[in-house]
């Protein structure tokens, strides 16, 4: 089994649509949680932190549930320029473990 | 501010021939990492250091693969000899702990290897 995994995708939305990636991770020790964007044949961005009680960045709400080790992003009034593949992020002692990612492609 | 530098941005070589990849993480970042990324195995942690020492090498495929750091601003990840197999993207990462965990990392533009 992976230590971090996705769902697959890809995703095709359309314009506004609302749009909800998940993301499994094995090693309860783990410290740290984070979504990551990456565009077609470049290096990956941080998009945000993820924190157990929740946050949100404009369009963007991640959360975390310790419990279940399960990782969640939401993206609401999708946008054209969101088509990406987005990763999410699991740290452990400074070694971060990366998922296949979720390709997102949000159409007109 | 530059970022994470990395070279050379693409290399095509024979089967065989040895490979050196470079890195000049961000200036202050006190970690450094080497990824792989293929379209089967998706990104995968070779190595990471820290202060320039070799922390976790568990990633490094084979003997063929060894990494280096001689000083805070510079490091070297050497494929020798090289396979058609290595033919990946390979980006280097710089990243510097925050309070209470491990901060963003900075990757580099990536190094595209094609081994034929």
């Amino acid at each position: 089994r992976k230590e971090v995994e996705q769902d697959p995708g890809p995703f095709n939305v359309p314009e506004g649509a609302t749009v909800a990636f998940n993301c499994t991770y094995s090693n309860s020790a783990s410290q740290s949680f984070f979504w990551y964007r990456q565009d077609c044949r470049k290096e990956p961005k941080l998009l945000m932190s993820v924190y157990s009680s929740g946050n949100e960045d404009g369009r963007f709400t991640a959360q975390l549930n310790r419990a279940s080790q399960y990782i969640s992003l939401l993206i609401r009034d999708s946008k054209l320029s969101d088509s990406a593949t987005y990763l999410c992020v699991v740290n452990n002692a400074g070694k971060s473990t990366f998922g296949d990612g979720t390709t997102l492609t949000v159409k007109p | 501010d530059a970022g994470v530098i990395q070279s050379p941005r693409h290399e095509v070589t024979e089967m065989g021939q040895e490979v050196t990849l470079r890195c000049k993480p961000i200036s202050g970042h006190d970690y450094l990492f080497w990824y792989r990324q293929t379209m089967m195995r998706g990104l995968e942690l070779l190595i990471y250091f820290n202060n320039n020492v070799p922390i976790d090498d568990s990633g490094m495929p084979e003997d063929r693969f060894s990494a280096k750091m001689p000083n805070a601003s510079f490091s070297t990840l050497k494929i020798q000899p090289s396979e058609p197999r290595d033919s990946a993207v390979y980006f280097c990462a710089s990243s510097s702990p925050n309070i209470g965990g491990f901060g963003e990392l900075f990757f580099g533009e990536g190094s595209r290897l094609t081994v034929l």
